[in-house]
């Protein structure tokens, strides 16, 4: 099935550092979603993004709608423990519609 | 407030057997989405019921079926089942009206085929 372009695929990272990761496609869409899944639940919503350019924070985490439709990225800042997992970039062409998923970022922190 | 419900959380069957896979939205959605994810992978849609009816499908064959209840819960039903349907099968649900209705998720059900 289709999957969005997702990188990196893993990161390896000290607490407190800052991290990014991305998303492109070769679609446009309407909608642009982040999640975030730990071992054995389901993926759970850290920020949606609804307008092209729209820069959108929760704590720690900003992400941004990207101006041509075709990308986004996600930003944690100063990371710790608990940031531990993988985490999914969705897009969305019309609400209601199915979700086409990236294969995920895997986040490692270092000891 | 519940969230999304999934039962069971684990499953096992064999090749050839059919399994049904429950759903409850959670509170005020109306709209429930199926996805596959397969071990290392992102999920896959399978199909979105609304109004107790299937209105999206993707690129899943007929083996996988599905049902929505008056309450909005629903079932997944897989028929003769194969090696390769071992999978996380995570439901969603969502609000339809209005915009800027994100799918919320279920813990999912990991159904492992021998």
């Amino acid at each position: 099935g289709q999957q969005l372009n997702q990188s990196p695929q893993s990161m390896f990272i000290q607490e407190g550092e800052d991290v990014s990761m991305n998303c492109t496609s070769s679609s446009i869409f309407n909608t642009w979603l982040w999640y975030k899944q730990d071992p054995g639940e389901g993926p759970v919503l850290l920020i949606a993004l609804y307008k092209a350019g729209e820069l959108t924070s929760n704590g720690r985490l900003t992400a941004q709608f990207g101006i041509t439709r075709k990308d986004s990225f996600l930003n944690i800042s100063a990371s710790i423990p608990s940031d531990v997992g993988i985490y999914f970039c969705a897009g969305q062409l019309n609400s209601n519609y199915q979700l086409i998923w990236g294969a995920g970022t895997k986040l490692i922190i270092k000891p | 407030d519940a969230g999304v419900t999934q039962s069971p959380t684990h499953l096992i069957k064999t090749r050839g057997q059919q399994v049904t896979l429950r759903c409850s939205p959670k509170s005020g959605h109306d709209t429930v989405s199926w996805y596959q994810q397969a071990l290392g992978q992102g999920p896959q849609f399978i199909f979105q019921y609304y109004e107790e009816e299937e209105r999206q499908r993707g690129n899943f064959p007929d083996r996988f079926s599905g049902h929505q209840f008056p309450n909005y819960s629903s079932e997944l039903n897989v028929n003769a089942l194969l090696l390769g349907d071992s999978a996380l099968y995570l439901c969603a649900s969502s609000a339809r009206q209005g915009q800027g209705q994100p799918q919320h998720f279920g813990d999912g059900t990991r159904l492992s085929i021998l």
